[in-house]
C-alpha cells in the first residue's frame, strides 16, 4: 500500500512564523501536490510537482512555497504565517499521469495560526 | 475547462436506507472518474474509480456509473451504515494531464 506521511497532525504557530509542513511518501511516485482544505470550498491546489526540484503554482500558491530536493519529500513553506492560513493541508502522491491513477493522501495536517 | 460539480450536502439518512450523492462534470477531453471518501479527522481515501464510459466502480457496497451522455458519476449504496458518515468527493483526472479536479464535497451522517 502507497503511504504518504504528514510530519504533523496538529500543529500551532504564531503570526509571523516561518512554518513548513512535511510529506514524504514511500511509492517512488513522481507527482506531489499540496491542497488546503476548507468548509464549503473543497480542495484548493496551492503546488505541484512533477519531479525533483520541479514546481508549478496551483490556483493559491500566494504566501506558500514548496521545496523537493528529493524525490520522497515535498515541502510546503509558510513564509511569514497569517490568520487567514489557518486550514487543514493535504498532501498528495500519484504515478505520471495514465489511465485510472489515483492521487493517494496523507492524514492532514491542522494548522492554526494565533 | 475541468470541473466537478457535487450535490450540496449535509446529507442526514437512517440506517439502511439508499443512498444518492449526484456527480457532475465538465471536461475537455476523456477523463477518468473517481469517489473519495475522508473520514473525521483522516485524509481522503480512494473509494472507486471508473476509467471510460459505462465503467461500473465498486467497493465496499457503494457503486458509481460514468455516464458519458449525462455527464454524470453518481455514488449509490443501497442500504447505509453509521459507519458510513463521512465526507465524499468526486473527483476527476484527464488521462494526459496529472491535476485532479474535486469538487466541494458531501457530507454525510447515518443515524442509527
Amino acid at each position: 500500500d502507497v503511504k504518504v506521511t504528514q510530519s504533523s497532525r496538529y500543529l500551532v504557530k504564531r503570526t509571523g512564523e516561518k512554518v513548513f509542513l512535511e510529506c514524504v511518501q514511500d511509492m517512488d511516485h513522481e507527482n506531489m501536490f499540496w491542497y488546503r482544505q476548507d468548509p464549503g470550498l473543497g480542495l484548493r491546489l496551492i503546488y505541484f510537482s512533477y519531479d525533483v526540484k520541479m514546481k508549478e503554482k496551483g490556483d493559491i500558491p500566494e504566501g506558500y512555497s514548496v521545496s523537493r530536493e528529493k524525490k520522497e519529500r515535498f515541502s510546503l513553506i509558510l513564509e511569514s504565517a497569517s490568520t487567514n492560513q489557518t486550514s487543514m493541508y493535504l498532501c498528495a502522491s500519484s504515478p505520471p499521469s495514465g489511465l485510472g491513477q489515483p492521487q493517494h493522501f496523507g492524514d492532514g495536517t491542522r494548522l492554526s495560526i494565533l | 475547462g475541468n470541473s466537478v460539480t457535487q450535490m450540496e450536502g449535509p446529507v442526514t439518512l437512517s440506517e439502511e436506507a439508499f443512498l444518492t450523492i449526484n456527480c457532475t462534470y465538465t471536461a475537455t477531453g476523456y477523463p477518468s472518474l473517481f469517489w473519495y471518501v475522508q473520514y473525521p479527522g483522516e485524509g481522503l481515501q480512494l473509494l472507486l474509480k471508473a476509467t471510460k464510459a459505462d465503467d461500473k466502480g465498486s467497493n465496499k457496497g457503494f457503486e458509481a456509473t460514468y455516464r458519458k451522455e449525462t455527464t454524470s458519476f453518481h455514488l449509490e449504496k443501497g442500504s447505509v451504515q453509521v459507519s458510513d458518515s463521512a465526507v465524499y468527493f468526486c473527483a476527476l483526472s484527464e488521462n494526459t494531464g496529472n491535476q485532479f479536479y474535486f469538487g466541494t464535497g458531501t457530507s454525510l451522517t447515518v443515524i442509527p
